[in-house]
């Protein structure tokens, strides 16, 4: 079985300030991991994603994530907050294995962003 | 592109209803899914599909049936209506084949109350 943990379900943050929103995840093989950004009243949005090769990706919105094997850990970060920055984030997990097509999802971590 | 669409957005149900929320993507992908959101629960996978005319069951599939009768199609139905099933339901779709990009693609949204 696959989890993905989120353990703040709530950050807040000055603007200008960095940021970062933890995650750490579960999976019997090696993951697929990604996360999600969600606005008041909308769907989910796609930010980044870790499959293969460097383990620092960079998504949209000038976020970047870290994938760290040892520690489990797809923590998301940005260099200076943004008061748009303020919503809902989502880390996701999926086994590599043949056939694994289901997303995990964590339970969710607001951000705020203060101006 | 309209990328996924989602039918109704909103709808409010009296238990034992039976209702059908619509998913229509324009992307030709092979795979859809069915998520709920719950406050605090994240979303769970209620069904999934990978190909016209197959279905399987999520993580949390009783009280829900779907069909996907078309490719770019995905039914989700309600066939008595409880309480309990008050959510907001996303669908989504992804692309699985060769140069796959492996993130989800997501709908708007339908906000369903049962009361």
């Amino acid at each position: 079985a696959q989890s993905v943990a989120q353990p703040e379900d709530q950050v807040n943050v000055a603007e200008g300030n960095p940021l970062t929103v933890k995650c750490t995840y579960s999976v019997s093989g090696n993951p697929y991991l990604f996360w999600y950004v969600q606005y008041p009243n909308r769907g989910l949005q796609f930010l980044l994603k870790y499959i293969t090769g460097d383990n620092l990706v960079k998504g949209s919105y000038g976020f970047e994530a870290e994938f760290n094997k040892s520690q489990t850990s797809f923590h998301l970060k940005k260099p200076s907050a943004l008061v748009s920055d303020s919503a809902l984030y989502f880390c996701a997990v999926r086994d590599r294995g043949a056939g694994s097509y289901q997303l995990t999802f964590g339970k969710g971590t607001k951000l705020s962003v203060i101006p | 592109n309209a990328g996924v669409t989602q039918t109704p957005k909103f709808r409010v149900l009296k238990t034992g209803q039976s209702m059908t929320l619509l998913c229509a993507q324009d992307m030709n992908h092979e795979y859809m899914y069915w998520y709920r959101q719950d406050p605090g629960m994240g979303l769970r996978l209620i069904h999934y599909s990978v190909g016209e005319g197959t279905t399987a069951k999520g993580e949390v599939p009783d009280g829900y049936n779907v069909s996907r009768l078309k490719k770019q199609n995905f039914l989700l139905g309600l066939e008595s209506a409880a309480p309990s099933q008050t959510s907001v339901y996303f669908c989504a779709s992804s692309y699985e084949g060769s140069g796959t990009r492996y993130e989800q693609y997501f709908g708007p949204g339908t906000r369903l109350t049962v009361t």
